[in-house]
């Protein structure tokens, strides 16, 4: 099945700070999803997102299909964005079962 | 407007004890799954269910069962618990697995289980 990898794995900033995540792909896919996961638990879906850039207050995400590859960018961070971000792909090969990468867990320090 | 629920939150199983995990979506959506999140592995489907009446194995299907029970329902069953199970276990939603551009996930909020 597709592979897909998250980096960085970990990453802590201070308030304020910009940063990057960027989600891999093995393979052609149809769909890609990025989602925020709270210190709570609860999953909450940021961006579906099969191409182009999309913008959503301080987010954005932009993915790059035929080079396999998605970033999400989180501007001027803020403590309540900390959390696991997830991305997850649906395979183009005819099945549209998303499948998750490990996630970047982000700490936004006061 | 309620999204995902699932019940229980918090369960604690001998080993070789059964529990079913219940689910159920206002969102009229077809599509149901169950996925499992274990420290540093992401989240991996376990089961789904694209519409009404079909069931399907995912990712890591052993050792459980499931039940699409009606279009709002899919329930998850442990028929013989064991510690490899202890994890946190994510129900979800989306319009139509079938159809690509309609399967935006909806989770609901977890249930952490634990097998002694």
């Amino acid at each position: 099945g597709i592979q897909v990898e998250q980096s960085p794995p970990d990453l802590i900033l201070q308030e304020g700070a910009n940063s990057t995540l960027r989600c891999n792909f093995s393979d052609s896919v149809n769909n890609l999803q990025w989602f925020h996961q709270n210190p709570w638990g609860q999953l909450i879906n940021l961006f579906y997102i099969p191409s182009g850039t999309k913008q959503n207050g301080r987010l954005s995400a932009t993915t790059v299909a035929t080079e396999r590859y998605s970033l999400l960018y989180i501007s001027s961070s803020q403590t309540t964005d900390s959390g696991v971000y997830f991305c997850a792909v649906e395979g183009a090969g005819g099945s549209y079962i998303p499948t998750f990468g490990r996630g970047t867990s982000l700490i936004v320090h006061p | 407007n309620a999204g995902v629920t699932q019940t229980p939150k918090f369960q604690v199983l001998k080993t070789g004890q059964s529990m079913t995990l219940q689910c159920a979506q206002d969102m009229n959506h077809n599509s149901m799954y169950w996925y499992r999140q274990d420290p540093g592995m992401g989240l991996r489907l376990i089961y789904y269910s694209a519409s009404e009446g079909t069931t399907d194995k995912g990712e890591v299907p052993n050792g459980y069962n499931v039940s699409r029970l009606n279009k709002r329902e899919f329930s998850l069953r442990l028929e013989s618990a064991a510690p490899s199970q202890t994890s946190v276990y994510f129900c979800a939603s989306s319009q139509n697995i079938l159809l690509s551009g309609a399967n935006v996930l909806t989770f609901g909020a977890g249930s952490r289980l634990t097998v002694l």
